[in-house]
């Protein structure tokens, strides 16, 4: 059973760019949940989905970040026009529908994007 | 600001010796949870106590809860180098829709 899976695992982007950044939830998996980390510091929460809604972004910023997690594919976020403090860790976790009350998440290996 | 915060922010010891690192948090919740991250990797989960537990255990870890003091703490024994990794504490609160809250973090070294 395969785990969670995000795409790239590196990715580079100039100035002014975009950048997308994927997550494939675990199979049976309907929850999706980003988070953002910094060097040497904790997971601040961005945003949760279901398939095809936005439960939360409360920790999305206001402008150039959105999400989605459409009824087919992988989850998405997606950063225009990065800047050079977008650079960052980019973490997706899955739970399956029933785990609302454990809140027990499953991570993927993360996505750093570096702003040059 | 953080819901939790991780005390110490580091901890060095040597193979054998038991490692302690307190988490605390600001306002109640459903259930408190402690991951492990390798450098360069993702979060795994380590355990939950819900807050109505006092104390779990799982293999060589040990999780006390202390929801009057807002506080609880993760103990590792018997630490092995492989043991090596930075510990977060986690929160999941009704008011904030169950979703993970994190600390700082702790990072532990652990000396062959």
């Amino acid at each position: 059973n395969a785990g969670v899976m995000q795409n790239p695992r590196h990715l580079v982007r100039r100035r002014g760019q975009e950048a997308r950044l994927r997550c494939s939830p675990m199979k049976g998996h309907s929850h999706v949940y980003w988070y953002r980390q910094l060097p040497e510091e904790g997971l601040k929460f961005m945003v949760y989905l279901q398939k095809e809604n936005i439960i939360d972004e409360s920790g999305m910023p206001k402008e150039r970040f959105s999400a989605e997690f459409p009824k087919e594919g992988p989850s998405i976020l997606r950063i225009q026009q990065v800047v050079r403090g977008d650079s960052a860790a980019y973490f997706c976790a899955s739970s399956p529908p029933n785990s609302m009350d454990t809140g027990e998440l499953f991570f993927g290996e993360g996505s750093r994007l570096t702003v040059l | 600001s953080q819901q939790g915060e991780e005390d110490p922010q580091a901890l060095s010891i040597q193979e054998g010796e038991n490692a302690t690192m307190n988490c605390s948090y600001k306002t109640s919740i459903n259930n408190l949870q402690w991951y492990r991250q390798n450098s360069g990797r993702g979060l795994v989960h380590l355990i939950l106590i819900r807050s109505n537990e006092r104390e779990k255990h799982s293999g060589r870890l040990r999780v006390t809860l202390d929801t009057s003091k807002k506080s609880s703490s993760l103990l590792i024994t018997a630490s092995r180098a492989a043991d090596t990794a930075s510990y977060f504490c986690a929160t999941t609160r009704e008011a904030a829709g169950n979703k993970l809250t994190f600390g700082g973090g702790t990072r532990v070294l652990v000396k062959p």
